[in-house]
């Protein structure tokens, strides 16, 4: 089975950084991916690790380490339309596109 | 690129009803996949679909069913409708293939039973 753990709510200041554990036990696995969810609309793609260590992509980055099952999203420099949920997901393959979710981090942004 | 596009948006249907959901897939995209969120959830993966076959399934029961056409475009059935079956519904298209692709989702379709 699938077991996917990340936080429920973290809250942060605009302009200050936030990060967003996610631990994972899966039956293979082929790849972490960070989704962001705006209330009531479709999970878009902000970044995918297949291979230990960080990526960087702008504003967010992400790092995975497959030995400790165990993977991160940080938020820099914060925007309130940050305001979302964050999902963490496992792509257990052998599909591409077949992926195990974790129930979310709502990540709230203050002024 | 329309990207992946769903219909209808909203439904509201009674218990015992069914209900067909519709999906799109970006341009080029030829597998369908369909997730279930329920609220303050994750999505769920459903089942997968790829040239026309049901090809991997979640846990979900019989209830839920679906097809796909020559189009790549997908349909999602269900059958017998639970007010637990209230949930977002969203739609994931990807290339078959493409190692390091990532699905691309619908705006899904918020269906309410009551």
């Amino acid at each position: 089975g699938q077991n996917i753990d990340q936080p429920t709510e973290m809250t942060a200041t605009e302009g200050a950084i936030v990060q967003i554990n996610c631990t994972y036990q899966t039956s293979g696995f082929n790849g972490l991916f960070w989704y962001q969810q705006h209330a009531g609309e479709a999970p878009t793609f902000l970044s995918y690790n297949v291979l230990d260590g960080l990526e960087e992509k702008g504003r967010f980055s992400s790092f995975l380490s497959r030995s400790k099952g165990y993977s991160y999203l940080l938020l820099k420099e914060l925007q309130m339309k940050d305001s979302a949920s964050y999902l963490c997901a496992v792509r257990s393959g052998p599909y591409v596109d077949k992926l195990s979710f974790g129930a979310g981090t709502t990540v709230t942004v203050r002024a | 690129d329309a990207g992946v596009t769903q219909s209808p948006t909203h439904l509201i249907k009674t218990r015992g009803q069914q209900v067909t959901l519709r999906c799109s897939p970006k341009s080029g995209h030829d597998t369908v996949s369909w997730y279930q969120q329920a609220l303050g959830q994750g999505p769920q993966f459903i089942f997968q679909y790829y040239e026309e076959e049901e090809r991997q399934r979640g846990n979900f029961p019989d209830r839920f069913s679906g097809h796909q056409f020559p189009n790549y475009s997908s349909e999602l059935n269900v059958n017998a409708l639970l007010l637990g079956d209230s949930a977002l519904y969203l739609c994931a298209s990807s290339l078959e293939g493409r190692l390091l692709a990532e699905a691309f989702f619908g705006q899904g379709t918020r269906l309410t039973v009551v």
